[in-house]
């Protein structure tokens, strides 16, 4: 079966620095997608990967390693803003996005 | 506007009655999609449609049935409701299926 893990949940301090990950095993591999969704609201893209390594986009980056099935979300400098769920998300060998159950990221002053 | 709609924003619905959640977007993406969201579960795809005129289905297809007569509209039905039902529906579209996903407010629907 295909299934995507990620922790249900992480309290970090502002101004401070969170990585959260992301295991997956799917059926074919076309990219891995990290979106966030704040309570009561859509999901927001936020960054993709499909090749190994490190993609940097201002305050968050994400990190891919194929061989090993794992991504990270890596948030620095962490406003109260950020306090959402963040979801990890695959597409695999059909292009249809297998979702993981989502990260609730709880920041505190 | 810009990006998609959902409509309505939420619904309360008596079991086994017929229901319709509508979807458009004007970005002229190909691709279109429903979602179910659920508390502690991964969003779960319903139908999807690649382009106009075709559709196929998803994970959860089981009760619900979509139409694709143009680019910019996607309707989801719901034949008979029944609690199960009870989510939060999303609709999100993107150019091509291997393109990024963006997505609506989404439409919280209770069924008693």
């Amino acid at each position: 079966g295909q299934n995507i893990d990620q922790p249900t949940e992480m309290t970090a301090t502002e101004g401070a620095i969170v990585q959260i990950n992301c295991t997956y095993q799917t059926s074919g591999f076309n990219g891995l997608f990290w979106y966030q969704q704040h309570a009561g609201e859509a999901p927001t893209f936020l960054s993709y990967n499909v090749l190994d390594g490190l993609e940097e986009k201002g305050r968050f980056s994400s990190f891919l390693s194929r061989s090993k099935g794992y991504s990270y979300l890596l948030l620095k400098e962490l406003q109260m803003k950020d306090s959402a769920s963040y979801l990890c998300a695959v597409r695999d060998s059909n292009y249809q996005l297998i979702w993981g159950a989502g990260t609730k990221l709880i920041i505190k002053p | 506007i810009a990006g998609i709609t959902q409509a309505p924003t939420s619904q309360i619905l008596a079991a086994g009655r017929r229901m319709t959640l509508r979807c458009t977007q004007d970005m002229r993406h190909n691709a279109m999609y429903w979602y179910r969201q659920d508390l502690g579960l991964g969003l779960r795809l319903i139908h999807y449609s690649n382009t106009a005129g075709t559709t196929g289905k998803g994970e959860v297809p089981d009760g619900y049935s979509v139409s694709r007569a143009n680019t910019d509209d996607f309707p989801l039905t719901l034949a008979s409701a029944v609690p199960s039902q009870t989510s939060v529906y999303f609709c999100a579209s993107s150019g091509t299926s291997e393109d990024t996903q963006y997505f609506g407010p989404g439409t919280r629907l209770t069924v008693l």
